[in-house]
């Protein structure tokens, strides 16, 4: 079957400290891996999305970035802290169809929780 | 760009109680997907139920069935013989065949269940 895994589960860091959260896919592979970030109370909202290793979109304008180094290896990073970053930041994962954009259920990561003071 | 609106910040039920929670979203798209996702205090988001629009026969996991009305497009969600174990943030979610990489997610339901 089927797992996602995401580290750190929390995090606290200083404003202007560097970022770096992981997320790890097991039993598939080709997944499309998606990046979501969860403000208090607020819906989710996409950040990036990968449909290959080296193949990123970004969604929104913003101080982060992913990479994909790795086919089940998706990284969020950061050079510098915002305030404003803090949240709750979710990995996600779906099956790449051999023809198509994607298919219609992602499957969610733990997450990590980000503090920034 | 599509929109997802549950209009129900908070619900409670008793435990063994039926409760609905509304979502309704706008699209001028035919053929899309529809979900619901459960949201435990452990912040995992957990798929419950799924639908898709050109299905009529409305979607049902168990205690778990959503009410698709395509033409007022509103997709709700219906929880019977609510358990405590129930109580979480519940996300309504849409996605386009069109835009494969993009879910679009409404604000969501606190749902509470009372002993």
């Amino acid at each position: 079957s089927q797992t996602i895994h995401q580290w750190p589960a929390t995090l606290v860091q200083p404003v202007g400290s560097p970022l770096s959260l992981e997320c790890t896919v097991e039993g598939t592979s080709n997944p499309n891996l998606y990046w979501y970030r969860q403000a208090a109370g607020r819906g989710l909202q996409l950040l990036f999305y990968s449909v290959g290793i080296g193949q990123i979109s970004s969604e929104v304008p913003q101080n982060l970035s992913a990479s994909r180094p790795q086919d089940r290896q998706f990284i969020l990073s950061s050079k510098k802290l915002l305030l404003s970053d803090s949240g709750f930041y979710l990995c996600a994962w779906s099956v790449r169809p051999r023809q198509g954009l994607g298919t219609d259920t992602q499957y969610f990561g733990p997450g990590t929780r980000l503090t920034v003071l | 760009a599509q929109t997802v609106t549950q209009s129900q910040p908070e619900m409670s039920v008793q435990e063994a109680e039926t409760v609905t929670l509304s979502c309704t979203y706008d699209t001028s798209e035919s053929d899309y997907y529809l979900f619901w996702y459960k949201q435990p205090p452990s912040r995992q988001m957990i798929l419950v139920i799924r639908q898709e629009a050109y299905k009529q026969q409305n979607a049902t996991e168990n205690r778990f069935s959503v009410n698709f009305q395509k033409a007022a497009k509103s997709f709700s969600l219906k929880i019977s013989d609510s358990q405590l174990g129930d109580a979480a943030m519940y996300f309504c979610a849409y996605r386009s065949p069109n835009t494969g990489n993009q879910f679009y997610f409404g604000t969501g339901t606190s749902l509470t269940v009372i002993p």
